[in-house]
C-alpha cells in the first residue's frame, strides 16, 4: 500500500533551522510532485511549496521565501523540507501531500513542529 | 497571489440534511479548483478535483460544480461521518492557495 511517512516531532529554538522529511513507500516516486502544507494551531491549511523531483525543480509561495528549501532524494523515494529562521508562529503540524500538477490525493500524517525558547 | 472565500465559515447542520459550501475566486481560474475534508487529528482527504469529478472512493452524495470564479460543494444527505471541515484550494497558479475553511456542527 502506498503511503507517506513523516518524520516524527521536533522541538526547536528560535532562529535555528529544522528538516522535516517525508518518504513514499509503494509507486513511482518520480512520477509525482511533492507539497508542503502546515496548519497552525486551531487555524486552517496554509500551502508553502511544492516539488517535482523529476526535474528538480521547487516552487514556493511568496512568503517563505528565502527560508524555505525544498529537495528530494530519488534514491530513497524521500521528500526535505528545510525552513530556517524559525520563529514561535512557525508552529504547527507540517503535512506532505503527493500528487500531480492538479491535485493532492495522499497526504501524510503530519509531523508537529513547536518552536520554543 | 489568488484569493480564496469560502462561506459559510461554520455550519449548524444536522443529519440528513443537504448542504451547500461556496468558494470564490478573486480571479478566473477555469476548474483548477479541489475540495477537502478534515477531521480533527487528521489529514486532509480529497473529495472533488477539476471542480467536479468525484475521487475514487469518495460517496456519491458529494459533488462539486462551478468554473471560472465561482464553485460550490454540494452534499446531498448529510451523513454523521461528514461532520468535519471543508477546504477548497486552486492549483491554478502558485501559491496553491487554500479557503479559510467551512466548519460543519451538529
Amino acid at each position: 500500500q502506498v503511503q507517506l511517512e513523516q518524520s516524527e516531532t521536533a522541538v526547536k529554538r528560535p532562529g535555528s533551522s529544522v528538516r522535516l522529511s517525508c518518504r513514499a513507500t509503494g509507486g513511482t516516486f518520480t512520477s509525482y510532485t511533492f507539497s508542503w502544507v502546515r496548519q497552525a494551531p486551531g487555524q486552517g491549511l496554509e500551502w508553502m511549496g511544492r516539488i517535482v523531483p523529476i526535474l528538480n525543480e521547487a516552487n514556493y509561495a511568496q512568503r517563505f521565501q528565502g527560508r524555505l528549501s525544498l529537495t528530494a532524494d530519488k534514491s530513497t523515494s524521500t521528500a526535505y523540507m528545510q525552513l530556517s529562521s524559525l520563529r514561535s508562529d512557525d508552529t504547527a503540524v507540517y503535512f506532505c501531500a503527493r500528487g500531480t500538477n492538479v491535485y493532492d490525493d495522499l497526504w501524510g500524517q503530519g509531523t508537529l513542529l513547536t518552536v520554543s525558547s | 497571489d489568488i484569493q480564496m472565500t469560502q462561506s459559510p465559515s461554520s455550519l449548524s447542520t444536522a443529519v440528513g440534511d443537504r448542504l451547500t459550501i461556496t468558494c470564490r475566486t478573486s480571479e478566473d481560474i477555469s476548474t483548477f479548483l479541489n475540495w477537502y475534508q478534515q477531521k480533527p487529528g487528521k489529514p486532509p482527504k480529497l473529495l472533488v478535483f477539476s471542480a467536479s469529478n468525484l475521487h475514487s472512493g469518495v460517496p456519491s452524495r458529494f459533488s462539486g460544480s462551478g468554473s471560472g470564479a465561482v464553485f460550490t460543494l454540494t452534499i446531498s444527505s448529510l451523513q454523521p461521518e461528514d461532520f468535519a471541515t471543508y477546504y477548497c484550494q486552486q492549483t491554478y497558479r502558485i501559491p496553491h492557495s487554500f479557503g479559510q475553511g467551512t466548519k460543519l456542527e451538529i
